[in-house]
Parts: C-alpha cells; sequence; structure tokens
C-alpha cells in the first residue's frame, strides 16, 4: 500500500543548530513534494516545494532535498531559531489532484 | 488579503443533526479540497473540487458531501454526523498547476465534536 513516513517522535535541537527532518515514502512516484509548517490549533502553512526532476531546493534558511531513488525527502532548517518550534508536514503528489499529507514530525528548539 | 476562510471555528453537535461548514477564498482559485486531521494519522482528504460543479471523492470520503456552486466557496455537508466524525477539519485552495504543482492555502480549521 502507498505510504508515506515521517518521524513520529519529537526531534529536539539547540538554537543555532541544523534541524534535519525526514520523510519516507513507498509505492510512489511523486510529481512533487512539499514542506508545510503547522503551529498548534492553525492550518498548515506552505514552505517549499520540489520537483521530481531537482535535487535541491533552498529559501533563507530552509533547505529541502528530494532523492527519488531512495524515496526520501530530507528538510533542513539551518540556524534554528525556537521560533523555528513547531510541527513539519510533508505533502506528496503524483501529478493529479491528490495530495497525501505524513503525519508530521514536531520539532522543539531550545534557547 | 489573501485568505481561506472556514466557519465556524468550533462546533459541538449531536449524533444525527445535519451539519455545515463553510468554506470559502478570496484568491480566484479553481482548486479546493477539504481535509480532516487526526492525532497520528495526519491530513486525510475528504473530497476536492477542480473547478465549478466539478468535485471528486478523496481518501475518506464517507459520511460527507460537498458542493461547488460558487468558485470561491466549498462547503462540507455532513448530512447525519456520528461520534467517529470528530476531528480537526481545513479547507485548502490553490491555483489548478496539475501537473507542476502550486502551494495550498489552508483555512484556520474547524474543530468539530460530535456527541
Amino acid at each position: 500500500s502507498q505510504k508515506i513516513e515521517q518521524n513520529s517522535e519529537a526531534l529536539n535541537i539547540q538554537e543555532g543548530k541544523t534541524a534535519t527532518l525526514t520523510c519516507n515514502y513507498t509505492n510512489y512516484s511523486p510529481a512533487y513534494l512539499q514542506w508545510y509548517r503547522q503551529d498548534p490549533g492553525r492550518g498548515p502553512v506552505f514552505l517549499l516545494l520540489i520537483r521530481e526532476n531537482e535535487k535541491e531546493k533552498r529559501k533563507e534558511r530552509l533547505k529541502v532535498t528530494f532523492d527519488t531513488t531512495l524515496k526520501q525527502s530530507l528538510f533542513h532548517i539551518t540556524a534554528s531559531q525556537p521560533a523555528d518550534s513547531a510541527t513539519y508536514l510533508c505533502a506528496l503528489s503524483t501529478g493529479g489532484f491528490k495530495t497525501i499529507f505524513g503525519a508530521g514530525t514536531r520539532l522543539f528548539v531550545k534557547a | 488579503e489573501a485568505q481561506v476562510t472556514q466557519n465556524p471555528r468550533y462546533l459541538i453537535t449531536v449524533t444525527g443533526k445535519k451539519l455545515t461548514v463553510t468554506c470559502s477564498q478570496n484568491m480566484n482559485h479553481e482548486y479546493m479540497s477539504w481535509y480532516r486531521q487526526d492525532p497520528g494519522l495526519g491530513l486525510r482528504q475528504i473530497y476536492y473540487s477542480m473547478n465549478v460543479e466539478v468535485t471528486d471523492k478523496g481518501d475518506v470520503p464517507e459520511g460527507y458531501k460537498v458542493s461547488r456552486k460558487e468558485k470561491r466557496n466549498f462547503p462540507l455537508i455532513l448530512e447525519s454526523p456520528s461520534p467517529n466524525q470528530t476531528s480537526l477539519y481545513f479547507c485548502a485552495s490553490r491555483t489548478s498547476g496539475e501537473k507542476s504543482g502550486t502551494e495550498a492555502f489552508f483555512g484556520q480549521g474547524t474543530r468539530l465534536t460530535v456527541v
């Protein structure tokens, strides 16, 4: 069956370090992959999109990689800050109108 | 301000009493979608709409109905709510971008409790 997996355990890191979150998928051939940020009680907010023919995307302190051979995306936040504490969701689309979300990884950045 | 607006934000209802959650977007987006979010399961797509009068089932459509009579509105209807529909619901919209992908804008969420 099709599955998206994100680390269900929370990630705790120290301020200033790089946070790395993982998204693995099986039985998909995604056309693109997205990362969203979600704060408690709020709707997800779009961060980055990477397409199947792209290896890496950057936006300010954020970086996303996409390895279609490993079926994995990595999401990096460099120079992390306490304000980066949130849940991060990855989402896949095979190119149609359906989007499949992972359950998310909770990130805590300690000052 | 570009936004997706859902109402109500919170709703407690009884089993079997029909309810509607409204969703409206002001970005002229073609594509709209409804999700439910449950602990440990992430966001699951209920229904989506590619444009006016065009809707299709997502992964968990049972017990829900939708309609898209106007481009800006996409209400979610629960004809006979049951306790297993207690969840946090999100509406989202984006431009079509079927093949290339575009970012989705989400509403602030509706927390529904069915007792």
